[in-house]
């Protein structure tokens, strides 16, 4: 089945604690990117990449890092997370990075206390 | 840029129609447009390109006018299922910036 996989789910932590939110697709997909969600505010993109070892800046990056080693990969890092991180998380892959469909994961709830 | 949609929210009867807008202060090459259920991930519905074509996902159906900056999506004769969060996409280079969301409730 063709998905794009988030993990953990659901993850409370406390400011300062280094934390990574694994994100894997199995499409193939060139283009992967991380979105945060807040009431009112709708879907910001953090980081996106085009392709393996390629990445660049979204609206949001301030706080997060990612790395691209293999396609099918593309981990979230909060080397120190605060509470205004605290969000709903979103990775999401598409074919390209130009007019194709994007595949949403399941997302990832973080509290950061 | 987030692009901004409006309304913020709507409520529907239904077998009611309703139009949600999207407009970006940059040009515009293509519109994305996604549908998220409460709890659930955003889900594809259909993207626009330049050259105004209208493109239709069940009885949900949008246009986009490149000179104006404009999408807008149209919910004809309402379901049920229509409820939820509609989010407009548009892409600045490799970026896609949503707006801040529809929330659309369609009542019995």
């Amino acid at each position: 089945e063709a998905q794009v996989t988030q993990n953990p789910r659901y993850l409370i932590t406390v400011t300062g604690k280094k934390l990574t939110v694994t994100c894997s697709q199995n499409m193939n997909h060139e283009y992967m990117s991380w979105y945060r969600q807040d009431p009112g505010l709708g879907l910001r993109q953090i980081y996106y990449s085009m392709n393996v070892e390629v990445t660049d800046k979204g609206d949001v990056p301030e706080g997060y890092k990612v790395s691209r080693k293999e396609k099918r990969n593309f981990p979230l890092i909060l080397e120190s997370p605060s509470p205004n991180q605290t969000s709903l998380y979103f990775c999401a892959s598409s074919f390209k990075g130009h007019f194709t469909e994007a595949f949403f994961g399941q997302g990832t709830r973080l509290t950061v206390v | 840029q987030q692009p901004v949609q409006s309304p913020q929210a709507v409520i529907l009867r239904e077998g009611e129609d309703a139009v949600i807008n999207c407009s970006s202060s940059k040009a515009l090459y293509s519109v994305h447009w996604y549908r998220q259920k409460h709890g659930e991930a955003p889900v594809f519905l259909m993207i626009l390109l330049k050259g105004g074509e209208q493109k239709g996902h069940e009885k949900i159906s949008a246009s986009f006018n490149e000179k104006k900056q404009q999408s807008s999506l149209y919910l004809t004769a309402s379901q049920l299922s229509y409820s939820g969060t509609y989010f407009c996409g548009t892409e600045d280079d490799y970026k896609l910036s949503f707006g801040a969301g529809t929330t659309v409730t369609v009542r019995a």
